[in-house]
């Protein structure tokens, strides 16, 4: 099993730039969900799905959007890339079955700077 | 609303000895918390979580974390540290009577250091 697979790992983009994060699960796992990770912050949910068509908004959705075509793909578009911007970006998933009490499964992150 | 707090930006303790990462909640009705591990480059790793039931819940790695709903806490503990357990700890908590979706709330991470 890949688990939550991320793509890419780093990425350098110049302001006003845009561009999308994918991010796939093979577990089948009916809700997923963006973080972004800052110094001393923890994770801040940016976008949540509880299932294909069905998006919502987190903590800070503000320069990003995202769709839910299928169960298997959850992708992140920045739209005009600003310096804030810059930092890792984690995708997660979890099974509905049983509740909202399942642990959320992790990809990797990944890497964005915007300069 | 929801919040998690983590008092501690950095936990040092020597190898052998016991660990404590102190984690605190604030939520309007019951609470699910949950424990991740993160390390070097790597995504979030869950380590364990609270439901219901038995206030000491043991979970991956040997690692145990004590719910006291009158302090509002949820430390994690380790009876013997090992230095591979030097990495970053995250709490995070569900409030299950306010909030249906399977959103959750992260603390601000602990760095656990284990020195040999």
């Amino acid at each position: 099993n890949a688990g939550v697979t991320q793509t890419p790992k780093f990425q350098v983009l110049k302001t006003g730039q845009s561009m999308t994060l994918q991010c796939a699960q093979d577990m089948n796992h009916e809700y997923m969900s963006w973080y972004r990770q800052d110094p001393g912050m923890g994770l801040r949910l940016i976008h949540y799905s509880v299932g294909a068509g069905i998006t919502d908004q987190g903590e800070v959705p503000n320069g990003y959007n995202v769709s839910r075509s299928t169960t298997e793909d959850f992708p992140l578009r920045l739209l005009s890339a600003a310096p804030s911007q810059t930092s890792v970006y984690f995708c997660a998933s979890s099974t509905g079955q049983g509740g909202s009490n399942q642990p959320q499964h992790f990809g990797d992150g990944t890497r964005l700077s915007i300069l | 609303a929801q919040s998690v707090a983590q008092p501690e930006d950095q936990v040092n303790v020597a190898e052998g000895n016991p660990l404590t990462v102190k984690c605190t909640y604030s939520v309007s009705g019951n609470p699910y918390l949950f424990w991740y591990v993160q390390y070097p480059n790597r995504g979030l790793q869950f380590l364990l979580k609270y439901i219901t039931g038995d206030n000491l819940v043991k979970g991956s790695y040997g690692f145990e974390a004590e719910f006291n709903k009158s302090q509002t806490s949820f430390h994690l503990k380790k009876p013997s540290a090992l230095v591979s357990d030097s990495a970053l700890y995250f709490c995070a908590v569900r409030d299950i009577w306010m909030d249906s979706s399977y959103k959750l709330i992260f603390g601000s991470g602990t760095r656990l250091l284990v020195r040999p």
